[in-house]
């Protein structure tokens, strides 16, 4: 099975701050990588799927990057409401799904 | 609006067995594929079962291979997991979730989950 690792597992940033989250496959998975905001207490949300397409209704400073093995998250400018755990997620042809062990982002 | 709602969580002793389900409104239920995802207290994501549209295919995480059947009823607009010989390790918030569709792995959207407790 494919392998994602995700990093770093918690990051402190001012709001306004540019931050960014990465994804690594253990082998090249194309595009086929999605990004998803869990706040808590709450079910997880969809923010960007193939890599790169934002989910409509997600704000514009949320981006997403990257294909083959290397991805990247990014929120522009640091947000309080962006204050969430951020996990990515490989899906290939027949399952199973692989999440990242996510990335808890919180307000310095 | 599309809308998943998952029941029948509940505290069981390991060894034990529970079915939870995951009804469906606001979207043609027997058109996409259906997935459970756990999440232990503190911990990330865990897929753990999907079934096609049909409910013909199924699939399951190795950690719940051979104890866990995931199964739909399309005439319901219901998604099942029926949970045998329960370990303390599946302690977890249970989610239901929409796959996007074919060839569109997200899950998209998540119910607000149900959680299983399994202690003695």
């Amino acid at each position: 099975d494919i392998q994602m690792t995700q990093s770093p597992s918690s990051l402190s940033a001012s709001v306004g701050d540019r931050v960014t989250i990465t994804c690594q496959a253990s082998q090249d998975i194309s595009n086929y990588l999605n990004w998803y905001q869990q706040k808590p207490g709450k079910a997880p949300k969809l923010l960007i799927f193939d890599a790169f397409n934002l989910e409509v209704g997600v704000p514009a400073r949320f981006s997403g990057s990257g294909s083959g093995t290397y991805f990247t998250f990014t929120i522009s400018s640091l947000q309080p409401e962006d204050i969430a755990t951020y996990y990515c997620q490989h899906y290939g042809n027949f399952l199973p799904l692989t999440f990242g062990g996510g990335t808890k982002v919180e307000i310095k | 609006e599309v809308q998943l709602l998952e029941s029948g969580g509940n505290l069981v002793q390991p060894g034990g067995s529970l079915r939870l389900s995951c009804a469906a409104s606001g979207f043609t239920f027997s058109n996409y594929a259906m997935n459970w995802v756990r999440q232990a207290p503190g911990k990330g994501l865990e897929w753990v079962s999907g079934v096609s549209e049909s409910g013909d295919t199924t699939y399951y995480a190795d950690s719940v291979k051979g104890r866990f059947t995931i199964s739909r009823d399309n005439s319901k607009n219901t998604l099942y997991l029926q949970m045998n010989s329960l370990r303390a390790e599946d302690t977890a918030l249970y989610y239901c979730a929409k796959r996007g569709g074919p060839a569109r792995g997200w899950l998209d959207p998540w119910g607000q989950g149900t959680l299983v407790i399994v202690s003695s």
